[in-house]
């Protein structure tokens, strides 16, 4: 059972652009959430994070918005740029259960020039 | 950012052979480390957590006679994966926890291990 899900596995998007990454979970005790971004043949680099008290959490061009109700959140990339372009990765936590991590499977970015 | 070193950045084995991956945490102690399995196109796989001073926790479906995991000091973990098979060739990806902070986890660059 995948309790965190990306259902877009790849998303192509113009050089300026905005990117929306969205990401869907199922166990509402989920309480910390975070994105990471993934080159090939390399580990995941931490881009942003949110805990569930929030419901918006911006850093520069990366905001993190979540939706608790959803049971859902969203990376919005405002501009896009060529170098973005990674596979991007939701992952969800639960303080209580060690806060381990539970992966989405990733969504593909492509930013065009 | 924290920093996290995975070593050897890739290796090559013989079936049969035994391989050890380090993980260290270069500029924080982590108390949590954790082992990930990623395959081609796939998400990463929690494999285990690694508690410094006790035994790891393993997730179902990972034997752990197979994947040792020694986790002796604040900065560094250790995982060996003994009498490696083909089958067990991947992506293996560290990651650290500060001991002050809480959720955030930082990788390391990841082991590319190739069984022949």
């Amino acid at each position: 059972d995948q309790q965190v899900k990306q259902n877009s596995p790849s998303l192509s998007v113009q050089e300026g652009r905005i990117s929306i990454l969205n990401c869907d979970y199922t166990n509402s005790m989920f309480d910390y959430f975070l994105w990471y971004k993934k080159y090939p043949a390399e580990g995941p680099t931490f881009l942003i994070s949110i805990s569930s008290i929030k419901d918006k959490n911006e850093d520069g061009r990366f905001t993190v918005f979540l939706n608790k109700s959803a049971k859902h959140l969203s990376l919005h990339i405002v501009p896009s740029q060529p170098g973005d372009s990674a596979v991007y990765f939701c992952a969800a936590s639960l303080y209580n259960a060690g806060n381990m991590l539970t992966f989405g499977g990733g969504t593909r970015l492509m930013v065009k020039p | 950012g924290a920093v996290v070193s995975q070593h050897p950045s890739w290796v090559i084995c013989k079936s049969g052979t035994s391989v050890k991956i380090e993980c260290r945490s270069l500029d924080f102690q982590a108390t949590t480390m954790f082992w990930y399995r990623q395959f081609p196109k796939q998400s990463l796989m929690l494999m285990a957590t690694s508690n410094e001073g006790s035994k790891a926790t393993y997730e179902q479906g990972v034997e752990k006679d197979k994947f040792l995991i020694n986790h002796a000091s604040l900065t560094l973990s250790t995982l060996t994966v003994t009498s490696a098979h083909p089958e067990d060739s991947s992506f293996y990806i560290c990651s650290a926890r500060e001991s002050s902070g809480r959720e955030t986890q930082y990788f390391g660059p990841g082991t590319r291990l190739l069984v022949l």
